[in-house]
């Protein structure tokens, strides 16, 4: 198994350019996880999904976040417009169930916006 | 919101010294997981812990669930270089159906030869 796979590993933008970070999660698991690491916060969830369903969003920090999952193995972050502010690592992750089930993540994306 | 709080924030030792960092919460959680994050990857499981008091061993990492469920902790003995990385602990909100988990700001281990 691939693992979770994530593109692209790096991004560089500028300020108010469109970003979309990209997800294909482990066959068969049914959660899907975005997180957002920085020095200062740490790892944050932003948004998680079921069965391609999102059941928890409250993460997201603004308007200007979204995601999406169309099917059960592609799923997209994006941010439009990018802010300076938003420069982080993304990672997604996957699990099979829910509770004490292991999250698998992907290496995640370090996105840089000047 | 539920915090936990992770200490020491950095920490720097010698190869075969034993070590202790720690995850505290005012809140009570279903269940804890520790993860390591090595640089420019992704955090990976280390253990999970259910029941209050409880201990489980990784070869030389001992993990503890505290009794109320409101802390854990992480015991290494006789650290190595391979031990260097980023120690997460992560609590998972208790009841209801909105599953999701709280993630310290880590512990940064590094283990000098």
């Amino acid at each position: 198994d691939a693992g979770v796979i994530q593109s692209p590993r790096h991004e560089v933008t500028e300020m108010g350019q469109e970003v979309t970070l990209r997800c294909k999660p482990i066959s068969g698991h049914d959660y899907l996880f975005w997180y957002r690491q920085t020095m200062m916060r740490g790892l944050e969830l932003l948004i998680y999904f079921n069965n391609n369903v999102p059941i928890d969003d409250s993460g997201m920090p603004e308007d200007r976040f979204s995601a999406k999952m169309p099917n059960a193995s592609f799923s997209t972050l994006k941010i439009q417009p990018s802010e300076p502010r938003d420069s982080a690592v993304y990672f997604c992750a996957s699990s099979l169930v829910a509770g004490v089930g292991e999250q698998f993540f992907g290496p995640g994306t370090r996105l840089t916006v000047l | 919101t539920q915090l936990l709080e992770q200490s020491p924030q950095f920490l720097s030792i010698q190869e075969g010294e034993n070590l202790t960092v720690y995850c505290n919460s005012s809140s009570v959680f279903s269940s804890l997981q520790w993860y390591r994050q090595e640089p420019g990857e992704g955090p990976v499981l280390l253990v999970t812990v259910v029941t209050g008091g409880e201990v489980k061993k990784l070869k030389r990492l001992t993990f503890q669930f505290g009794d109320a469920r409101k802390d854990s902790s992480l015991h290494i003995t006789a650290a190595q270089p391979g031990d260097t990385g980023l120690y997460l602990c992560a609590g998972e909100n208790s009841g209801g159906s909105n599953y999701k988990l709280t993630f310290g700001k880590g512990t940064l281990l590094t283990v000098n030869p």
